[in-house]
């Protein structure tokens, strides 16, 4: 079936430094994936997507390339800022009509002055 | 920009009522979505919803559970007897139609944070 793995948090970064938040997915046929994030107390939204391989989603110093090879999409940031902390998700939906979306686990990223 | 609204943004009732949650999705939308995220723990998958009939349930969404479009704009999730384990922020979504080989992105509202006593 279909499913997405994230790597487990905390992350816990100083401000200005790297970011990676690797995640891979499984899937059948050519799905699109997706980073979501989450603020908190707030919704989700949406911080960048790709739809084929070889895309680069990018969004606010985000980016994310879509890997069929490695059937990765890791999130990165070159600078992160205490703003950044938050919980992203990464996510997957497959291009059948809808837009059911699976989930990762979510990795919460704490960024310290 | 359109945006999925849901309501209420906090709903707290006692074990085995009855609980509605009101979505309204982006006008031209025609798939709709029921998302459960149980605290510090993932987005799950409930329902999805097009044409006027479920399309795809996951596991979680038993007879406890139903959706309905009553008019042209609303989309509700009633539970029908709650349960502590109900507990959770519900996120409604709406997409429109997508091609194949296409992708699509599903917009989220703000979710409803449901507290069952």
């Amino acid at each position: 079936g279909n499913s997405v793995t994230q790597m487990e948090g905390p992350v816990t970064l100083s401000e200005e430094a790297f970011l990676t938040i690797n995640c891979t997915y499984t899937a059948t046929g050519y799905p699109s994936l997706f980073w979501y994030v989450q603020y908190p107390g707030e919704g989700l939204q949406l911080l960048l997507k790709a739809t084929k391989a070889d895309d680069k989603g990018s969004n606010k110093g985000f980016e994310a390339t879509y890997r069929k090879e490695t059937t990765s999409f890791h999130l990165e940031k070159g600078s992160v800022q205490v703003s950044d902390s938050a919980v992203y998700f990464c996510a997957l939906s497959r291009n059948t009509g809808g837009f059911k979306t699976i989930f990762g686990a979510g990795t919460r990223l704490f960024v310290k002055a | 920009e359109p945006e999925v609204t849901q309501t209420p943004s906090h709903q707290v009732t006692q074990m085995g009522q009855e609980v509605i949650l009101r979505c309204v999705p982006i006008s031209n939308h025609l798939y709709f979505y029921w998302y459960r995220q149980i605290l510090g723990q993932k987005v799950e998958f409930l329902v999805s919803f097009y044409n006027n009939e479920i399309s795809e349930k996951s596991e979680i969404f038993d007879d406890q559970f139903s959706v309905e479009r009553p008019d042209g704009s609303n989309f509700t999730l009633k539970i029908r007897s709650t349960k502590l384990e109900d507990s959770a922020m519900y996120f409604c979504a709406s997409s429109e139609i997508v091609r194949r080989g296409t992708g699509s992105t599903g917009y989220f509202g703000p979710g409803t944070r449901l507290t069952v006593t």
